[in-house]
């Protein structure tokens, strides 16, 4: 089936960890985004990625890191540095200029 | 699962009348526009996109409306039914430097009423 698979679906971390949430596509696309939603609000981008080795910030990347070595995988690592990781995080890719479809998410939570 | 609309505007309709969503977009380049529906515990869907060379496009039950000069998008869906209950997200498609950004709107959480 072709799609895009994030996992895990729930992740908990213990304060001052770092934690990785995995995303992989087999849709060909170059473009990979991810995304936080925190409740009752809307999706705000954190990193993108439109070609393998290159990737910019989006509106809130600190406490974030990314990679993308291969075209299918688009990891995001939540740092230390992130004060507040408690969040619903979705992944997405498309193929630059036509929709993006998205992964079932990641639900990251602070214990 | 995630209860993603608790604070999120909401439209209540009754079953079967027509609903309308409406979304300010901020960058006047954008090219490319997108709805999706994202119900609780799940990822956004894609339900219709437009480009910015028209005003209008149609999909089934749904029709989307551009209005560039007040940078405007709408979602309208003919006879809503039960199972179109859940948060609606306008996107556009923003060109930065060399790329392209997917940015969202605030979302709208539609009820329906039986």
């Amino acid at each position: 089936d072709g799609g895009i698979t994030q996992s895990p679906k729930y992740l908990f971390r213990k304060e001052g960890q770092n934690v990785t949430l995995s995303c992989e596509q087999n849709l060909n696309h170059d473009a990979m985004y991810w995304y936080r939603q925190d409740p009752g609000q809307g999706l705000r981008l954190i990193y993108y990625s439109q070609i393998v080795n290159d990737f910019q910030k989006g509106d809130i990347a600190e406490g974030y890191s990314v990679s993308r070595e291969k075209k299918e995988s688009f990891p995001l690592t939540v740092t230390s540095a992130q004060k507040n990781p408690t969040a619903f995080y979705l992944c997405a890719s498309s193929s630059q200029t036509d929709e993006a479809f998205f992964g079932q998410g990641t639900r990251l939570t602070v214990v | 699962g995630e209860s993603v609309g608790l604070h999120l505007p909401t439209l209540s309709v009754q079953e079967g009348d027509n609903s309308i969503i409406n979304c300010a977009y901020s960058n006047s380049a954008s090219d490319y526009f997108i709805w999706y529906k994202q119900e609780s515990g799940k990822g956004p869907q894609f339900i219709i996109d437009i480009r910015s060379n028209m005003d209008k496009r149609q999909g089934q039950r749904v029709t989307v409306l551009l209005n560039k000069t007040v940078k405007h998008l709408s979602l309208q869906i003919a006879a809503t039914q039960p199972g179109d209950s859940a948060v609606y997200f306008c996107a556009e498609n923003i060109a930065e430097d060399s790329s392209y950004k997917l940015i969202f709107g605030s979302g709208t959480r539609l009820l329906v009423r039986p």
